[in-house]
């Protein structure tokens, strides 16, 4: 059974980092991409970014409205996905979902999002 | 603002049909599959559709979708009162500043 579990977030003050994991099971972390979402309270699903598989260099995307500020990696002798924030401000609190990939390799994009985490809550305050 | 646009809402009876609506442009839904995730508050989404039309195993028949043009949607027959959720549509936006887009999601209630 595929399994995806979020961990790392809380409360962070404005102007911090924190770091969140997602921890895997069940499948072959390593031959897919994984990709990390955010819902706002009262908002909808907003994607953040994806990264690829080490066969595609790990190579990462990511929403053009983070201005960099959000970094994902991977240890695949783990099997974990990191979503790094920093300088976070009040509009990143959210709970923040991981999610494996269908990953489209001819279109170089991810297709759809067939597992996913039930999500670690981020509050961002002072 | 999303990307995508979804009415905030629906309802209907149990046993009846619902008609989920995503609208896009030549940008996204145009040019790419659509996906659709079931989402309970608290809990992980769900993939429902994947590739437009296509059920992953363990979905019930009654979710389907489709997409014409530059919109897509997903019915839901013989409507159950566990199928009250949010429900969102997304896909891939090729536009510069693109990505993965969702709709703002539909809240699905049965009365």
């Amino acid at each position: 059974e595929v399994q995806l579990v979020e961990s790392g977030g809380g409360l962070v003050q404005p102007g911090r980092s924190l770091r969140l994991s997602c921890t895997t099971s069940g499948f072959i972390f390593g031959d897919y991409a994984m990709s990390w979402f955010r819902q706002a309270p009262g908002r909808g699903l907003e994607w953040l970014g994806f990264i690829r598989s080490n066969a595609f260099d790990g190579t990462t995307d990511y929403a053009a409205s983070l201005q960099g500020r959000f970094t994902i990696s991977r240890d695949d002798s783990k099997g974990i996905a990191y979503l790094q924030m920093s300088s976070v401000t009040t509009d990143d609190t959210a709970v923040y979902f991981c999610s494996k990939v269908y990953y489209d390799y001819i279109g170089g994009i991810p297709s759809w999002f067939d597992s996913w985490g039930q999500g670690t809550l981020v509050t961002v305050s002072s | 603002q999303s990307v995508l646009t979804q009415s905030p809402s629906v309802s209907a009876a149990p046993g009846q049909e619902v008609t989920i609506a995503c609208s896009g442009s030549s940008s996204n839904i145009g040019n790419n599959h659509v996906s659709w995730y079931q989402h309970f508050p608290g809990t992980a989404p769900k993939l429902l559709i994947y590739d437009n039309d296509k059920r992953p195993s363990g979905i019930p028949h009654r979710f389907s979708g489709s997409k014409s043009g530059t919109s897509a949607t997903l019915v839901i027959t013989g409507l159950q009162t566990g199928d009250e959720a949010d429900y969102y549509c997304g896909t891939w936006d090729n536009s510069p500043s693109g990505g993965v887009v969702f709709g703002g999601g539909t809240k699905v209630t049965v009365v």
